[in-house]
């Protein structure tokens, strides 16, 4: 398998541009997760699905970030408009949900090589 | 609030000995703890994991042990080597959710 995959792996961009960001989970997997990493706070959640619905998007920043998956293979995070602040790397990660157990159970969540997004 | 977090942000080890690294978490209801490892440029990977209903268990080359009564988790590495250089770090999931909860991280660092 080839694991989760990210694109871009590098975006830079301008204050006010949008941004889209991409990932393809492990097949078979039906829990994806968005995460944010930056030296000042650390490895942070944003938002996840399971079997392509939102559940939990209390670490969404603001109104200037959505995701969505449109399918069991693709999810997408936009920030429209982007500014300085969101600079990061960002983070998808795919994991099964565990069977014969509560549906609120999940096994190792797998990551991608993260999208560095620079906003100048 | 729940935070996961770690004693020392660098250890400096000779290749060869062996690494203890320390978490401490603060969340009694979790039920699920992970390790990765993040090398520079890449994203966390999966090292090993640990159940509430277990205090040890053992990978190759790592054990990860718990001690629910001190909300303690520490990550032992045999024999460490150059490539176990990297930052570590120690993720909690507390029970009844899907969230992880990531600790800060240490860096690991070996000397030949």
């Amino acid at each position: 398998d080839a694991g989760v995959i990210q694109s871009p792996r590098h975006e830079v961009t301008e204050m006010g541009q949008e941004v889209t960001l991409r990932c393809k989970p492990i097949s078979g997997h039906d829990y994806l997760f968005w995460y944010r990493q930056t030296m000042m706070r650390g490895l942070e959640l944003l938002i996840y699905f399971n079997n392509n619905v939102p559940i939990d998007d209390s670490g969404m920043p603001e109104d200037r970030f959505s995701a969505k998956m449109p399918n069991a293979s693709f999810s997408t995070l936009k920030i429209q408009p982007s500014e300085p602040r969101d600079s990061a790397v960002y983070f998808c990660a795919s994991s099964f949900g565990r069977r014969g157990v509560p549906v609120h159970e999940t096994d190792t969540q797998y990551f991608g090589p993260g999208t560095r997004l620079t906003v100048l | 609030g729940e935070s996961v977090g770690l004693h020392l942000p660098t250890l400096s080890v000779q290749e060869g000995d062996n690494s203890i690294i320390n978490c401490a978490y603060s969340n009694s209801a979790s039920d699920y703890f992970i390790w990765y490892k993040q090398e520079s440029g890449k994203g966390p990977q999966f090292i090993i994991d640990i159940r509430s209903n277990m205090d040890k268990r053992q990978g190759q080359r790592v054990t990860v042990l718990l001690n629910k009564t001190v909300k303690h988790l520490s990550l032992q590495i045999a024999a460490t080597q150059p490539g176990d250089s990297a930052v570590y770090f120690c993720a909690e999931r507390p029970g009844g959710y899907n969230k992880l909860i990531f600790g800060a991280g240490t860096r690991l660092a070996v000397h030949p």
